[in-house]
């Protein structure tokens, strides 16, 4: 079935570096994708998405690299911040629906 | 813009009781909504699709009678966890959908069943 996951589950990065949180996906039908990041008792926010006719994607301080070759979704934060700190989930979209996966996240924690 | 309210943000209630979850898309109309659950230190798991004056679609391995979904108007989608039991205890989430690509959280419901 479809599944959408994360290589590590934890993150420490120290304030000021860059971050960057990885995502494997296992559905190549896949056609969209998206970066959430969760606070403590909150719901998801979104961060930046991409869709699968692109490899790259840049916004404010964060970046998304998709590689589809390898089903493989990353998430690059630029001079990481305490209030960085959450956890942060990829998520797809596939064709032909509107449903959205959730991978099993990275909890990020920036030290100052 | 593209603001949804989910109410209650905190529910207990005792085991055997029913539990109603509102979700209102505040400044737009969402013919489509989509609950979530979440354990702790867990992903977001899909629960159901919520269609607008239809009946919802529910995910494999979701009770339908457990986990009523109403979603009467454009703006309105209510989840009602009918005899909750501790096991239901969980972070509620719902899902409006504005547009191809639109979609908007709401701020969630925390579900503690004593």
């Amino acid at each position: 079935g479809e599944s959408v996951g994360l290589h590590l589950p934890t993150l420490s990065v120290q304030e000021g570096d860059n971050s960057i949180i990885n995502c494997a996906y296992s559905n190549s039908a896949s056609d969209y994708f998206i970066w959430y990041k969760q606070e403590s008792g909150k719901g998801p926010q979104f961060i930046i998405d991409i869709r699968s006719n692109m490899d790259k994607r840049q916004g404010q301080r964060v970046t998304v690299l998709l590689n589809k070759t390898v089903k493989h979704l990353s998430l690059q934060i630029a001079a990481t911040q305490p209030g960085d700190s959450a956890v942060y989930f990829c998520a797809e979209r596939g064709t032909g629906g509107f449903k959205t996966i959730f991978g099993a996240g990275t909890r990020l924690f920036v030290k100052a | 813009g593209a603001v949804v309210s989910q109410h209650p943000s905190r529910v207990i209630c005792k085991s055997g009781t029913s539990v109603k979850i509102e979700c209102r898309s505040l400044d737009f109309q969402a013919t489509t909504m989509f609950w979530y659950r979440q354990f702790p230190k867990q992903s977001l798991m899909l629960m159901a699709t919520s269609n607008e004056g239809s009946k919802a679609t529910y995910e494999q391995g979701v009770e339908k009678d457990k986990f009523l979904i109403n979603h009467a108007s454009l703006t309105l989608s209510t989840l009602t966890v009918t005899s909750a039991h501790p096991e239901d205890s969980s972070f509620y989430i719902c899902s409006a959908r504005r547009g191809a690509y639109g979609y908007t959280f709401g701020s969630g419901t925390r579900l503690t069943v004593v």
